[in-house]
């Protein structure tokens, strides 16, 4: 298996434009997470997904953010519109029991 | 609320020193626990995990993790830094039931030659 494959790695964007991060879980892994990791705030986490349903997102600072997870090896994390506070690296890991990390996407919001 | 705890926020050690990262978790119930390690500018890689039977676990790189429920803890250990070892380590938990996996702060490790 690829792993978790995460896209872009790389996102440069204006302020108030539209971002949306991919990721593609490991198959046969029935949960799914979006972290974000930023120097202030470490790791944290956004929202996660157990058999594609949202369980949990009580981690995703405002509105603006938004999870879908259509089928079971796909996910994506929109930011609408975004801000430069929103500049941070975003993970995507994968779990049956332990999680595989994608190599995440760097965010920075101009 | 489930939560883990990471006291050290960075710590250094000498090449050939030995070490030991601290992690704690709250909540009634025994989680699922894991070590990670980030290189920079990459992703999290699974050091070692723990889920029941024989408290002290053996991981890569020749690292190891002891459990000890009277503490709620689960210390990463290393008898011999090297210097490829720098690098920020987190704890995470996952508690059955809630599937949502949680992580501490991290440690960062510099090891001086």
């Amino acid at each position: 298996d690829a792993g978790v494959i995460q896209s872009p790695r790389h996102e440069v964007t204006e302020m108030g434009q539209e971002v949306t991060l991919r990721c593609k879980p490991i198959s046969g892994h029935n949960s799914l997470f979006w972290y974000r990791q930023t120097m202030m705030r470490g790791l944290e986490l956004l929202i996660y997904f157990n058999n594609n349903v949202p369980i949990d997102d009580s981690g995703m600072p405002e509105d603006r953010f938004s999870a879908k997870m259509p089928n079971a090896s796909f996910s994506t994390l929109k930011i609408q519109p975004s801000e430069p506070r929103d500049s941070a690296v975003y993970f995507c890991a994968s779990s049956r029991s332990e999680a595989f990390f994608g190599q995440g996407t760097r965010l920075t919001v101009v | 609320a489930q939560s883990v705890t990471q006291p050290d926020i960075h710590i250094t050690v000498s090449e050939g020193a030995s070490l030991e990262l601290r992690c704690n978790y709250s909540y009634g119930a025994t989680p699922y626990l894991f070590w990670y390690v980030q290189s920079p500018g990459q992703g999290l890689q699974l050091l070692l995990k723990y889920f029941s039977g024989d408290t002290l676990v053996q991981g890569i790189k020749g690292f190891e993790a002891e459990f000890k429920r009277s503490q709620s803890s689960f210390n990463l250990r290393k008898p011999s830094v090297h210097w490829s070892d720098a690098a920020e380590y987190f704890c995470a938990a996952l508690w059955g039931g809630y599937n949502k996996l949680i992580f501490g702060a991290g440690t960062r490790l510099a090891v001086h030659p």
